[in-house]
């Protein structure tokens, strides 16, 4: 069974820094990655997938993550901060053979300062 | 528009009284998934359902039922609902190819339960 470890529940980095948000999973099988974003009193937003193709993935609003397989990780980055990025970030994996069963990680919040 | 709808978005219940939450997509999407997000711990799938007449469970399903007689539309029933149900309730629809693409996540139903 696959799981997924966020590091950090909170986050805080100034506007213009470099955001990095981790994420540690475990699988049996070639796992899909997903990041989602939920800002206030809203629904989740796909950020980015790894889904086997490229290990560096490219996402929305200036994100990307690395699947590192060696290490299990596949943790996100921003290389500048925007006041907008202000929400809450989960990681959540799917195995390949039984992809509709999804587990999210318990969510990284970030707060970005002035 | 593209979406995923709920009803109703608040719900204030007395333990044991049936409820049903709804859920419908107009994407024509095959997946569709029920979460509950509870603070610390992320979202958890209760069921999920790949295509008309399959469902399968997810992390939490006790307590819980579904069906899904029509693609677009993926009930939530509580038969029995218990204070310890009281939580953020999410849907979701997604394409299936390949793996779990991208989820569009509905507005969310707080429900309590007292």
């Amino acid at each position: 069974a696959q799981s997924v470890t966020q590091l950090g529940s909170h986050v805080s980095v100034s506007e213009g820094a470099l955001v990095l948000l981790r994420c540690n999973y475990s699988s049996s099988v070639p796992p899909y990655l997903f990041w989602y974003v939920q800002y206030p009193n809203q629904g989740l937003q796909l950020l980015l997938k790894y889904t086997s193709a490229a290990t560096l993935v490219k996402g929305i609003n200036g994100f990307e993550a690395e699947f590192k397989k060696s290490e299990t990780s596949f943790h996100l980055t921003k290389p500048s901060a925007h006041m907008s990025d202000a929400a809450e970030y989960f990681c959540a994996v799917s195995e390949s053979d039984s992809w509709g069963k999804l587990q999210f990680g318990a969510g990284t919040q970030v707060v970005v300062t002035p | 528009e593209a979406q995923v709808t709920q009803n109703p978005r608040y719900l204030i219940t007395v333990t044991g009284k049936k409820l049903t939450v709804t859920c419908s997509q107009n994407m024509n999407h095959e997946y569709m998934s029920w979460y509950r997000q509870d603070p610390g711990l992320g979202l958890r799938q209760i069921y999920y359902s790949m295509n008309v007449e399959v469902t399968d469970k997810g992390d939490v399903p006790e307590g819980y039922k579904v069906s899904r007689k029509e693609k677009r539309n993926f009930p939530l029933i509580l038969e029995s609902p218990s204070p310890n149900q009281t939580s953020l309730y999410f849907c979701a629809s997604g394409t299936t190819s390949p793996g779990v693409g991208e989820q569009f996540f509905g507005p969310g139903t707080r429900l309590t339960v007292l």
